[in-house]
């Protein structure tokens, strides 16, 4: 069974760093590209960027560029999302998704991570 | 950046037929935009019911349909069900860009 399992719900303080993750378990990691998406209830749901665990080739949606780092550790079979100074915009749910190819949609979901950035 | 439009919200009723539609600001929406329809209740994470405009999942029922209609994408939903009441979502790709629409609240009743 394909499972893709993320980290649990963070709250934090403007400026400060995060990194939040995504296990896939079940499938061949190396082999799938993974995504993240962001959800909030003004934007709904916003493609942030892909990887490829396989060789972590990686595309960022432009409006996310500089604004996340997305990486993976194809040893752990792990994907991360993080930020470097978080901002109270940054508040919302991040779902990981496995795609077929760097150029497809998502078939697999993670269960996603609530992340609350609040003074 | 192309914006893509979804009916904020429809009804049907238990046994119906709906179509959900996904439309671009770029023009037709064609194969190429390669559409991906997703299901969302509240409290889960979305669940991915057509790729490619009209592919199925294993899990996906079998009364879910994906086509182009009109320039736009197309969810027909025939013999809707009480548990499809959900929010349903579209991915267009754009070479590459991807951009969900702002989703549709089905409300079955």
């Amino acid at each position: 069974e394909v499972q893709l399992v993320q980290s649990g719900a963070e709250v934090k303080k403007p400026g400060e760093s995060l990194k939040i993750s995504c296990k896939g378990s079940g499938y061949s990691f190396t082999h799938y590209w993974i995504a993240w998406v962001r959800q909030t209830p003004a934007k709904g749901l916003e493609w942030m960027g892909i990887i490829y665990p396989g060789d972590s080739d990686t595309r960022y949606s432009p409006s996310f560029q500089g604004q996340v780092t997305i990486s993976a550790d194809k040893s752990i079979s792990t994907a991360y999302l993080q930020w470097g100074s978080l901002k109270a915009s940054d508040t919302a749910m991040y779902y990981c998704a496995r795609a077929p190819g760097g150029d497809y949609g998502p078939d697999q979901w993670g269960q996603g991570t609530l992340v609350t950035v609040s003074s | 950046q192309a914006v893509v439009t979804q009916e904020p919200s429809l009804t049907v009723s238990p046994g119906g037929t709906v179509t959900l539609t996904c439309d671009s600001t770029t023009g037709a929406v064609t194969s190429g935009h390669f559409p991906y329809w997703f299901q969302q209740k509240p409290g889960q994470a979305p669940r991915t019911l057509i790729y490619d405009t009209s592919n199925k999942h294993s899990w996906t029922p079998g009364r879910f349909s994906g086509s182009l209609l009109g320039g736009k994408a197309a969810l027909t939903l025939s013999g809707a069900q009480p548990e499809d009441e959900a929010e349903y979502y579209c991915l267009l790709s754009y070479s590459g860009a991807r951009v969900f629409g702002g989703g549709t609240k089905l409300t079955v009743l």
